[in-house]
This record gives C-alpha cells, structure tokens and sequence, in this order.
C-alpha cells in the first residue's frame, strides 16, 4: 500500500450539497492526521487536524478509523468556495519527530452553481 | 505578519545553470522544510532543517543543498539545472516539537528549458 493514497476524483459536486472523500494510509503508528487545502497556483494551508476519533469545525467533519487506516473529510451545504485540492497528510512518524510531512496526490472539489 | 515568505516567485533557468531560492520565516520557527510539487502530485520532502547549523535529506535530495546559518533563513540551492527540477517549490516551517501544523511560504515556479 502507498503511503498517503486518495481519489484524485474530480468531484463534481452542486452547491448545498454534502461530500465526502476518503484518504488510506499505511503508516499504523501515526498518531496525527491533517487535511490541507490548496486552492490552484497557491500554497497549501491547514484546514483541520484529527488527532483522535474526528473533529469537527462547522460545516466541516473530519473522521479517523484506525482500524482501517483511513480518515475522511466530510463538507456539508458545500459552497462555491469549497472548490480546491484537499491534501490528505499524516506525519511519517510515531510522534515527537522532525521529518516533514507525507502529502496525498489531493483530491480535487469542483461546487458547481 | 509575513510569515513565511519565499524569493522569487517565477525562475526560468536554462540546463546546467544554477540558483539559490531563497526562504525565510519571521515567527521564531526551530523547523524548516522544503519540498517540491509536481503537476498532479503531492508534495515531496527534500531538505529540512531542526534548527541552525543542522539539516538533514528527505525524500528527494539528489541535485539540491541546503544550508541554515540563521533561525529565520533557510535557502535552497540548484547547482546544475535539470529539467527534472521544473516544479513548484515551497518552504514550510513549525515552532518545533508537539506543535506539527506547518505553515507554508507562497511558493516558487521553476522552470528548466
């Protein structure tokens, strides 16, 4: 299994709507998990993190399953400027390293009006 | 607050030429990262740097240097331009240990020809 994996997708998605996309990782010792966005041409920024079970920050939800390595990022009434590239990122280590971050490829989001 | 900010924005270089991409961070920030983003891809991690005077590889090294003379700067250097090295390239950095959330620099295109 490759380290970060997601759907590339695009997701096309209408405005209002829920979404939600999975990302898999194989690193079990992982004890973090981030979702970025980054929006075309731009740097990526931190849109939540997932420390334990999931999170939540309004209109977004974040869930953690150990068991089967995945997290998922959940959108509810999705607007226009939802569409970006969501990065799935886990750390490469157990905890208290310095290494740099394990990117997903992304997933793309496209609401349409 | 700027941040992470990063020099210059748009390079085209000619194969075998060489450059340095400068980045620097105003927020006291011990860790320092560079990666590379390919169109399509995540981000890879090339150097990166737990405080002056020390850095070490990531994952894809091979025709970059680093170097880490102050907290705030942290350069990356092209010594002979290849046109496998045309990416996006952004600086990354955290406070340090038990604080992961990266902040990143706004990015640099890379263009070898």
């Amino acid at each position: 299994r490759k380290e970060v994996e997601q759907d590339p997708g695009p997701f096309n998605v209408p405005e209002g709507a829920t979404v939600a996309f999975n990302c898999t990782y194989s690193n079990s010792a992982s004890q973090s998990f981030f979702w970025y966005r980054q929006d075309c041409r731009k740097e990526p920024k931190l849109l939540m993190s997932v420390y334990s079970s999931g999170n939540e920050d309004g209109r977004f939800t974040a869930q953690l399953n150990r068991a089967s390595q995945y997290i998922s990022l959940l959108i509810r009434d999705s607007k226009l400027s939802d569409s970006a590239t969501y990065l799935c990122v886990v750390p490469p280590y157990s905890g208290g390293g310095a290494d740099g971050l394990t990117f997903g490829k992304g997933t793309h989001l496209i609401i349409q009006p | 607050n700027a941040g992470v900010t990063q020099t210059p924005k748009f390079r085209i270089l000619k194969i075998g030429q060489s450059m340095t991409l400068q980045c620097t961070q105003d927020m006291n920030h011990n860790y320092m990262y560079w990666y590379r983003q390919d169109p399509g891809m995540g981000l890879k991690l090339i150097y990166y740097s737990v405080g002056a005077g020390i850095t070490d590889k990531g994952e894809v090294p091979n025709g970059y240097n680093v170097s880490r003379s102050t907290t705030e700067d942290f350069p990356l250097r092209l010594e002979l331009a290849a046109p496998s090295q045309t990416s996006v390239y952004f600086c990354a950095s955290r406070p340090g240990l038990g604080q992961e959330t990266q902040y990143f620099g706004p990015g640099t295109r890379l263009l070898v020809l």
